[in-house]
């Protein structure tokens, strides 16, 4: 079981927007940043936001990060087909010193 | 190109040893922290160990501490996870990824590499 909690699911038409939540509690969200990654099939995951709400080069403003008191939100809007895959936030934990990540959210494009 | 290629997975008998190796080009190695974080194939993604930029602090998973050491040589561009008394549970695909940051707190894991698979079975 995650530290921190993602839908299992979510799935939405194209060139709608989707809103995927994280939470977690004050010594992982609450007190560090959080990052959130795609992973399609077969393929390593993707750095999509980092330090809660920064966007690596590449990564089109369609997707953006933010961060209130211990949850975390990714929101993608302009859904695309090539958007199918699984998402993770993850975090440090400052109370178990360790990294944690959620247990992923299935986007699915109706 | 920033590139991660990740070396030394295979098939382990349970109770024996590993050491993967990850081998980063095309960026300033020395000044990021670096992680392995592992899944097995239709799972999630399972944090194992970080490492600072210079190597002076370290962190693992509860799963594989006392049994795994991280290590890193700057000269060399490359990281490495030694790993012990492997079981079962440790049969994953494991990944070499670089952070933002010199600190691995501040945990963006940005450069991954393909993956390399370790399978522990008798």
């Amino acid at each position: 079981q995650s530290v921190l909690t993602q839908p299992p699911s979510v799935s939405a038409a194209p060139g709608q927007r989707i809103t995927i939540s994280c939470s977690g509690n004050s010594s992982n969200i609450g007190s560090n940043y959080v990052s959130w990654y795609q992973q399609v099939p077969g393929a390593a995951p993707k750095l999509l936001i980092y330090d809660n709400n920064q966007r690596p080069s590449g990564i089109p403003d369609r997707f953006s990060g933010s961060k209130s008191g211990t949850s975390a939100t990714l929101d993608i809007t302009g859904l695309q087909t090539a958007d199918e895959a699984h998402y993770y936030c993850g975090t440090w934990d400052s109370s178990l010193t360790t990294g944690t990540f959620g247990g992923g959210t299935k986007v699915t494009v109706l | 190109e920033e590139q991660l290629v990740e070396s030394g997975g295979g098939l382990v008998q349970p109770g024996r040893s590993l050491r993967l190796s990850c081998a980063a080009s095309g960026f300033m190695f020395h000044d990021y922290a670096m992680h392995w974080v592992r899944q097995i194939p239709g799972k999630g993604l399972e944090w194992v160990s970080s490492i600072s930029w210079n190597g002076s602090s370290v962190a693992y998973a509860d799963s594989v501490k006392g049994r795994f050491t991280i290590s890193r040589d700057n000269a060399k561009n490359s990281l490495y996870l030694q790993m012990n008394s492997l079981s079962a549970e440790d049969t994953a695909v494991y990944y070499c990824t670089s952070d933002t940051a010199r600190a691995y707190t501040y945990f963006g894991l940005d450069v991954w590499g393909p993956g390399t698979t370790v399978t522990v079975s008798s």
